[in-house]
Order: C-alpha cells, then sequence, then structure tokens
C-alpha cells in the first residue's frame, strides 16, 4: 500500500541555518505530493506540492523536489527563521483514487532558536 | 486559495454529552470532504470520508455509531461526537476536495475537543 516515511524530531537549528527534512514514499503509480505545515494551535496549509516526477514545489524559500529515482521529496531551505518554527508533514495522494484519500507521514517538529 | 472553516475552535463539555463541529468550504463546493483526528503530537488520523447526499465512508477501528457524519450540502459537513468520554479529547481537523486533477484538499484550523 501507499505509505510516506519521514524524518523524525524535533528538529533544533540556529536562525539562518540550512534545513533538510527528509521524506521517502512507497506508492503504486504516480502519486501527487505534498509538503504540510501545522503551526501551534492550527490546522494544517499547504507549503508546497509537486504532481509529476521531476517537478519542484516551492513556497515561503521552502523547496522539494519529486524524485520518482529515489522515491524522495525531501523539503529544504536556505536560511530559516525562528517563524518557521511547525511541524512539517510530507503527504502523498494518488490522483486516481476516486476517494482522494491523504496519506501523512508522522511529522517533523522543527524548532528554530533565535 | 480556497478556504475552510471549522465551528466551533473550541468546546468543553460534560462527559456524556453529544458535540457538533462545522466543517465549510466557503468559496467551493466539495463533493468530498474528510474527517482526520490529531493526539498530541502525532500525525493525522483519517477517521472518514464524507461524501454529500450519502453515507460516510469510515476507516477501519473507527465507530461509526459514535462519530456521525452529515453531509447535506456541498459546502458543509458535520461531525457529532455522541456521548462523548474524556478519551474522545481529540484535535478534529477537516479537509474538502478541492476537485482538481491532483485532489488537492484544503484543510480546517481544526476543533479542539476536551471532554471532562
Amino acid at each position: 500500500g501507499n505509505s510516506v516515511t519521514q524524518m523524525e524530531g524535533p528538529v533544533t537549528l540556529s536562525e539562518e541555518a540550512f534545513l533538510t527534512i527528509n521524506c521517502t514514499y512507497t506508492a503504486t503509480g504516480y502519486p501527487s505530493l505534498f509538503w504540510y505545515v501545522q503551526y501551534p494551535g492550527e490546522g494544517l496549509q499547504l507549503l508546497l506540492k509537486a504532481t509529476k516526477a521531476d517537478d519542484k514545489g516551492s513556497n515561503k524559500g521552502f523547496e522539494a523536489t519529486y524524485r520518482k529515482e529515489t522515491t524522495s521529496f525531501h523539503l529544504e531551505k536556505g536560511s530559516v527563521q525562528v517563524s518557521d518554527s511547525a511541524v512539517y508533514f510530507c503527504a502523498l495522494s494518488d490522483p486516481r483514487s476516486s476517494a482522494s484519500k491523504i496519506i501523512f507521514g508522522s511529522g517533523t517538529r522543527l524548532s528554530i532558536r533565535p | 486559495g480556497a478556504v475552510v472553516s471549522q465551528h466551533p475552535s473550541r468546546v468543553i463539555c460534560k462527559s456524556g454529552t453529544s458535540v457538533k463541529i462545522e466543517c465549510r468550504s466557503l468559496d467551493f463546493q466539495a463533493t468530498t470532504m474528510f474527517w482526520y483526528r490529531q493526539f498530541p503530537k502525532q500525525s493525522l488520523m483519517l477517521m472518514a470520508t464524507s461524501n454529500e447526499g450519502s453515507k460516510a465512508t469510515y476507516e477501519q477501528g473507527v465507530e461509526k455509531d459514535k462519530f456521525l457524519i452529515n453531509h447535506a450540502s456541498l459546502t458543509l459537513s458535520t461531525l457529532t461526537v455522541t456521548s462523548a468520554h474524556p478519551e474522545d479529547s481529540s484535535f478534529y481537523i477537516c479537509s474538502a476536495d478541492s476537485g482538481d486533477t491532483y485532489n488537492e484538499q484544503f484543510f480546517g484550523p481544526g476543533t479542539r475537543l476536551t471532554v471532562l
């Protein structure tokens, strides 16, 4: 079945550090891939997405590239800010599924020190 | 972008009472909505898929008589936690399917339920 595995947290970095949160997936066919962010006490917000191999999703300085050969969708940011502190979820969706379910990874808590 | 709202944002109730949570898609129609439950510091667990005009599809292990879902219109789905108990205390999040090719879902801000 489809599944998502992401880097366990928590991850603690200093401001302006480089960020990588690893995410790999298992899926049949060609899923769409997403990164969602959850700020404390809030629901999920879509951060970025990629719908086919070699697509790069980007938003707010974050980037992730859909790598079919390594089944990965790692999240990166060149210089993190305190305001980036949140929980990040990698997810996939199978466009062929009529139920359009999203499968989430376990989440990675990111804390940025000033 | 598409907006999904939830009401209430927080609710505290006594054990044994029922609580209704609303999920609305504000600027688009959603034939399919989803209800998730999130325990502290954990990922989202899909509870059920809510289909407009038909019965919800529940995930394995979710009691359908406990968590009643109604999707009466293309913009509203409700989750009723019946006879709530302290173990039902959780963060409940809904999402709405955008209906686009890539099945993007838009999430509500969540409802924190505390059962005393």
